[in-house]
């Protein structure tokens, strides 16, 4: 595979920023992927990166660099309900994903 | 409405049989996937579509068999020879494989095999 790695969980305080970190190791790819997943749902789409740089969507950014083989997806004003798993996938032929992230957020 | 629709939801078989879980798609997507998710884990790519008529193997694709006779449609069966086969199944479809476009997931099926 394309060895994608992410934190297994993180945990945040409601109103807080959290910001989930991805590393691959393959440069064969058009862009990456970020998907939100609650448990036993199905994976949404939350935000896409073509060229290295931020991408803001809301209280959700993206960011990617391919020359450091990094992507992280910064979430801000956290809420309760944005307490989930937190995908992130390489655009290549596969659409390859990573293990995930669960974020857990606190009152 | 356009969608992607797995069936069914839920599904109970014993040990040693066959089963077939559904993916129909309305979206005129070219490209369509299956993906295998156990608890607490990230989605391992079982087989993929680019095309009708062709798939290719993903990374686990042991035990498990696909056909892509129509664009709308991409059933995977589950043989009895996938070791673990007990599982949350995930099917996706994206128009173009090149391009850049989001992927759209089922709802998925919770196969479990006693």
């Amino acid at each position: 595979g394309q060895n994608i790695d992410q934190p297994t969980e993180m945990t945040a305080t409601e109103g807080a920023i959290v910001q989930i970190n991805c590393t691959y190791q393959t440069s064969g790819f058009n862009g990456l992927f970020w998907y939100q997943q609650h448990a036993g749902e199905a994976p949404t789409f939350l935000s896409y990166n073509v060229l290295d740089g931020l991408e803001e969507k809301g209280r959700f950014s993206s960011f990617l660099s391919r020359s450091k083989g990094y992507s992280y997806l910064l979430l801000k004003e956290l809420q309760m309900k944005d307490s989930a798993s937190y995908l992130c996938a390489l655009n290549d032929y596969k659409l390859s994903f990573g293990a995930g992230t669960t974020v857990t957020v606190r009152a | 409405d356009g969608g992607i629709t797995q069936s069914p939801k839920y599904l109970f078989r014993k040990e040693g049989q066959n089963v077939t879980l559904s993916c129909e798609q309305n979206l005129n997507h070219d490209a369509m996937y299956w993906y295998r998710q156990d608890p607490g884990q990230g989605l391992r790519l079982i087989y993929y579509s680019q095309i009708v008529n062709d798939f290719q193997k993903g990374d686990i694709a042991e035990g498990y068999s696909v056909s892509r006779e129509k664009k709308e449609s991409f059933p995977l069966t589950v043989t009895s020879a996938q070791k673990n086969p007990t599982a949350f199944y995930l099917c996706a479809s994206r128009s173009e494989v090149v391009m850049n476009t989001e992927a759209f997931f089922g709802q998925g099926t919770r196969l479990t095999v006693v």
